[in-house]
């Protein structure tokens, strides 16, 4: 059965620190990771897709890598913000289409 | 583009109520959505998939009698909470997978913005 963990499951940091939240999941049979925001009663917006065969996908100051073999991902946030504070998830798409979820990383940027 | 919307996004009501839930794909087509279950400070949690033109796929422990799932159209599918209970006062999300661009898992899912059901 696969399961997903995300560590740390809470990260308060100063402005403008670039940080990682990580991860991992304990099938490597997936066919892509994806990372989503949460904001406080809301549903996901999607951050990034990484497809099983690719090892990165970066979107502005966003970057995520997989590495499929060893169940890892991470999501690197450069110059974080004040905004950027949020519930992040961590998801996989298992070999039956549906998407496993991590219980996320909450953030809070400090001004 | 790929824009769920779900309605309504907040309900209150008493026990023993039904309660119709809708997640409309706005501006793609979905022969798959997907119905998810967050309890507070959890994560989501899926319940079962929904597909057009077919009976839905209910996960382990979900009671197919209490959630009813309908998915009468390409853009619409619609989850029913039967005679609610306190206990079944979560926040409900919906997603979507676009359809006829590739295999689904080369794609997103896209959620909707969720719906707060509160059984008093």
């Amino acid at each position: 059965k696969q399961e997903v963990t995300q560590i740390p499951a809470a990260l308060s940091v100063p402005e403008g620190e670039n940080l990682v939240l990580n991860c991992s999941f304990t099938d490597s049979a997936i066919y892509n990771l994806q990372w989503f925001r949460q904001d406080p009663g809301k549903g996901l917006t999607s951050l990034l897709l990484i497809q099983s065969s690719q090892r990165e996908q970066t979107s502005g100051r966003l970057n995520a890598s997989l590495d499929k073999s060893s169940g890892r991902s991470t999501l690197y946030i450069a110059a974080s913000q004040p905004g950027d504070s949020a519930t992040y998830l961590c998801a996989v798409m298992d070999s039956s289409y549906k998407l496993i979820f991590g219980s996320g990383t909450r953030l809070l940027v400090r001004p | 583009g790929a824009v769920v919307s779900q309605h309504p996004s907040w309900v209150i009501c008493k026990s023993g109520t039904s309660v119709k839930i809708e997640c409309r794909s706005l501006d793609f087509q979905a022969t798959t959505m997907f119905w998810y279950r967050q309890f507070p400070k959890q994560s989501l949690m899926l319940m079962a998939t929904s597909n057009e033109g077919s009976k839905a796929t209910y996960e382990q422990g979900v009671e197919k009698d209490k959630f009813l799932i309908n998915h009468a159209s390409l853009t619409l599918s619609t989850l029913t909470v039967t005679s609610a209970h306190p206990e079944d006062s979560s926040f409900y999300i919906c997603s979507a997978s676009l359809l006829g661009t590739g295999r689904m898992g080369n794609q997103p899912q896209h959620f909707g913005d969720g719906t707060r059901l509160s059984i008093l």
